[in-house]
């Protein structure tokens, strides 16, 4: 079974400065995806940034961009010219590309991050 | 495009009763899951429906179960409520396009007492 590690609890950020929030997993597998989902109070889990394993180039979206390390099976986000509304419960997960695995995620156990204006 | 629906937001019931949630997809989207959120065990994968048929299923009791509706629309039911099964439920759908990510809906807040 996959397991998905969040190592920090706890994150916080100076308005306009960056942070980078920290996700290991551990699979057998070698096709699967990975997502961030941002989880404001509002309670809806919203997707940040995806990242399928073949790729070998890191994905961006916007301000957020990934460090996926393949072989150390690590997938950080970071955050740049972070936003007060950025503040909000992130979460780790993953989906593997296993026929019978469906839409199945696997979720770390979050990083609250707080933003400091 | 209208998101993922979850009805009622809230719900409070009391041990021993059950309870159904319901949950409409994003319209053209066949695949519906399922996740319980607790502050102890965060969130857990109940089950996922696909064209009617339960694709997967978590490691929950039977008390948890689950159905889809020719038009997507999903319930979940947990009979003999517990305290343990106070949580947010949360109801994700995707297209049938496997790299296609899940939406979520806002949840449902379950307290039982």
């Amino acid at each position: 079974a996959q397991t998905v590690t969040q190592s920090q609890p706890e994150m916080s950020v100076q308005e306009a400065e960056t942070v980078t929030l920290s996700c290991t997993y551990d699979t057998s597998e070698s096709d699967y995806y990975l997502f961030w989902y941002k989880q404001p109070p509002s309670r809806q889990m919203i997707l940040v940034i995806r990242q399928e394993a073949y790729k070998q180039q890191n994905a961006t979206e916007n301000r957020f961009s990934v460090n996926f390390q393949k072989a150390a099976k690590s997938f950080s986000l970071k955050i740049s010219d972070s936003q007060l509304g950025d503040a909000a419960m992130y979460f780790c997960a993953y989906r593997s590309d296993f026929h019978n695995a469906g839409n199945m995620l696997t979720f770390g156990g979050g990083t609250r991050l707080m933003v400091k204006p | 495009k209208a998101g993922v629906t979850q009805t009622p937001r809230y719900l409070i019931k009391t041990r021993g009763q059950q309870v159904t949630l319901s949950c409409s997809p994003i319209s053209g989207h066949r695949s519906v899951s399922w996740y319980q959120q607790t502050p102890g065990q965060g969130l857990q994968f109940l089950f996922e429906y696909f064209s009617e048929t339960q694709r997967n299923k978590g490691n929950f009791p039977g008390r948890f179960s689950g159905r889809q509706f020719s038009n997507s629309r999903s319930e979940m039911n947990v009979s003999t409520l517990e305290l343990g099964d106070s949580a947010l439920y949360l109801c994700a759908s995707s297209a049938r396009d496997r790299a296609s990510p899940l939406h979520f809906g806002n949840g449902t807040r379950l307290t039982v007492t």
